[in-house]
């Protein structure tokens, strides 16, 4: 059964970086027939989706957040990261990895989401 | 960028009523819409796919409808494990997800 697990630190500083990865396990990051995504929550507030990236390292990212986010992978560790700069409050939230299935086009398997808090 | 309106935000409704959600699009997306269901402290689980196909695996009583810019979420008869928020999602150009519906029991 595939899991997808995030790490990272719970706490950050205003104006650092969030960096979380999310571990793939029970299935290979290297296939054509996916790519992988993160996505977000506020507490309390509904989902937006940060960006996707492909196991050959092809990203694709929302507008809103493209100036200030990277996300790469690493097909050696069946893993992908998540880079987010010049964090602010508003970036308090539940981040979580999820795998977007292709052709069918949907996100089928989420990791349980961890909670990143920006605050000094 | 393409937006998604979903209406209600929020309902109250009495076991075994019928519960219709609605998503709009701000531009043609044609099919390209999915629904999901979160519960609390849950990740999102996927119900509908190309805005009216059932997930395997997904109770029947769920169905979605709709092409273009509008579309329809159905829970035939609500049950009492359906309390959770939903979602729609676009996928036409990049991904947007609806402003969400809580669907509460009366």
């Amino acid at each position: 059964q595939l899991q997808l697990q995030e790490s990272g630190p719970g706490l950050v500083k205003p104006s650092e970086t969030l960096s979380l990865t999310c571990t793939v396990s029970g299935g290979s990051i290297s296939s054509s027939s996916y790519y992988w995504g993160w996505i977000r929550q506020p507490p309390g507030k509904g989902l937006e989706w940060i960006g996707s990236i492909y196991y050959s390292g092809s990203t694709y990212y929302n507008p809103s957040l493209k100036s200030r986010v990277t996300i790469s992978v690493d097909t050696s560790k069946n893993q992908f990261s998540l880079k987010l700069s010049s964090v602010t409050a508003a970036d308090t939230a539940v981040y979580y990895c999820a795998r977007w299935l292709l052709p069918k086009n949907y996100f089928d398997y989420w990791g349980q989401g961890t909670l990143v808090t920006v605050s000094s | 960028d393409i937006q998604m309106t979903q209406s209600p935000s929020s309902l109250s409704a009495s076991v075994g009523d019928r519960v219709t959600i609605t998503c709009q699009a701000s531009q043609d997306i044609s099919n390209y819409l999915n629904w999901y269901q979160q519960k609390p402290g849950k990740a999102p689980k996927l119900l509908i796919y190309d805005a009216s196909n059932l997930e395997t695996g997904v109770p029947s009583r769920f169905s979605g409808s709709g092409s273009g810019t509008d579309f329809t979420f159905t829970i035939s008869s609500l049950q009492p494990e359906d309390i959770a928020t939903y979602y729609c999602q676009q996928y036409d150009n990049q991904l947007t997800f609806g402003g969400g519906t809580k669907v509460e029991i009366k």
